[in-house]
């Protein structure tokens, strides 16, 4: 059972540019979350989603952030017009319902 | 979010027992204790949960305070490949889902 697959691992940006993260979850997990993890600083949840909803985004900045989780394919966290303070690690969790999660190993952005 | 207090680094010696502990003195009844840990470049790892019984896994044991308002993970025979942060969470179960995740316990294996 592969584990959660996040693509790309590495992502360079400049500034003004779209930033596309992918996250693949675990077999059979309808729940999915990620987190940011700036340099030197702590992991953050961003955003709660099932399929096709979005549950908890209470961590989400209010502009240029946005995530899906569509009915086929991974789940996308959007980054437009990135600045050099979205430079971080991006993770991707997924789990059951009520079951813990299980991570990726991140997309690390850097903004030129 | 209840809060949870961990020292900020501990060190051991390899083939030795660990035990990493957890304050989380304003726990609520439906509050799982989760613990994870994170290894260089890595993403998080989960590694054990429970909720008032002591709990053990292959990868670790944990041990519940009878109180509930602490909890120590347990390392019984640490490796090097065991360096790394390790978290002790509070989940309500019926509650929020998101992970808060604090500045957690820094472990150094010595060779």
């Amino acid at each position: 059972n592969a584990g959660v697959m996040q693509n790309p691992r590495h992502l360079v940006r400049r500034r003004g540019q779209e930033a596309r993260l992918r996250c693949s979850p675990m077999k059979g997990h309808s729940h999915v979350y990620w987190y940011r993890q700036l340099p030197e600083e702590g992991l953050k949840f961003m955003v709660y989603l099932q399929k096709e909803n979005i549950i908890d985004e209470s961590g989400m900045p209010k502009e240029r952030f946005s995530a899906e989780f569509p009915k086929e394919g991974p789940s996308i966290l959007r980054i437009q017009q990135v600045v050099r303070g979205d430079s971080a690690a991006y993770f991707c969790a997924s789990s059951p319902e009520n079951q813990p999660q299980h991570f990726g190993d991140g997309t690390r952005l850097s903004i030129l | 979010d209840a809060k949870t207090t961990q020292p900020n680094s501990m060190e051991s010696n390899e083939e030795e027992p660990v035990h990493l502990p957890c304050n989380h003195s304003t726990i609520s009844g439906t509050d799982y204790i989760h613990w994870y840990r994170q290894l260089p470049s890595q993403g998080p790892e989960y590694v054990i949960h429970g909720l008032t019984s002591n709990v053990n896994n292959r990868m670790a044991s944990l041990a519940i305070a009878e109180d509930r308002k602490s909890s120590t993970l347990i390392l019984h025979r640490a490796t090097l490949r065991d360096a790394a942060v390790y978290y002790c969470i509070l989940r309500d179960a019926q509650g929020a889902q998101k992970l808060v995740f604090g500045q957690g316990t820094r472990l150094t294996i010595n060779p």
